[in-house]
């Protein structure tokens, strides 16, 4: 079974550091990854996604995100934090899973807070 | 251009009862997923329509059930309500019907069960 852990339930970073939030996943073949962030009382806003390629991949707002796969991570990261950032965010995996079936796995959240 | 629209924002149900919520995806989408947010928890699973079929569930019981109408719209029917299923029903849509697609979501509609 496919998992996705967000060892941090929360990270705390000054106004203007770089962040980074981490995941780690597990599955069986190639993955595709996702990452989200979450408003209060609101949905989930798409931020990037990897396919294949390049690892670092270019997202919304100025996030990237690096994909490691000898570490099986992908990291969420922006160079300079705002204190807009500040929100849950949510790492996914997609794998095959058989039977012309892709699975979709959720993190369980990282709340990001940006201190001014 | 659109995006996910959810009705109702709120919702009260006492134990046994039966709600429907509702999903209009973003334009030019066809496919649509439900997924249930518990609090403190990431979303979970619960099924795909596309072609106004069912074409891939999650590990939820029969309680919950799904209809996608010909305009892609969908509704998510939950009976016989259990003070567990109180959680944030998030909506999603795709333009494709693959789980590997990006899933653009609503704003969700938060079911509190009494």
């Amino acid at each position: 079974a496919q998992s996705v852990a967000q060892p941090e339930d929360q990270v705390n970073v000054a106004e203007g550091n770089p962040l980074t939030v981490k995941c780690t996943y597990s599955v069986s073949g190639n993955p595709y990854l996702f990452w989200y962030v979450q408003y209060p009382n609101r949905g989930l806003q798409f931020l990037l996604k990897y396919i294949t390629g390049d690892n670092l991949v270019k997202g919304s707002y100025g996030f990237e995100a690096e994909f490691n796969k000898s570490q099986t991570s992908f990291h969420l990261k922006k160079p300079s934090a705002l204190v807009s950032d500040s929100a849950l965010y949510f790492c996914a995996v997609s794998a095959y899973s058989g039977a012309g079936s892709y699975q979709l796995t959720f993190g369980k959240g990282t709340k990001l807070s940006v201190i001014p | 251009d659109a995006g996910v629209t959810q009705s109702p924002t709120h919702l009260i149900k006492t134990r046994g009862q039966q709600v429907t919520l509702r999903c209009s995806p973003k334009s030019g989408h066809d496919t649509v997923s439900w997924y249930q947010q518990a609090l403190g928890q990431g979303p979970q699973f619960i099924f795909q329509y596309y072609e106004e079929e069912e074409r891939q569930r999650g590990n939820f019981p029969d309680r919950f059930s799904g209809h996608q109408f010909p305009n892609y719209s969908s509704e998510l029917n939950v009976n016989a309500l259990l003070l567990g299923d109180s959680a944030l029903y998030l909506c999603a849509s795709s333009g494709g019907a693959s789980l590997a697609d990006t899933q653009y979501f609503g704003p969700g509609t938060r079911l509190t069960v009494l």
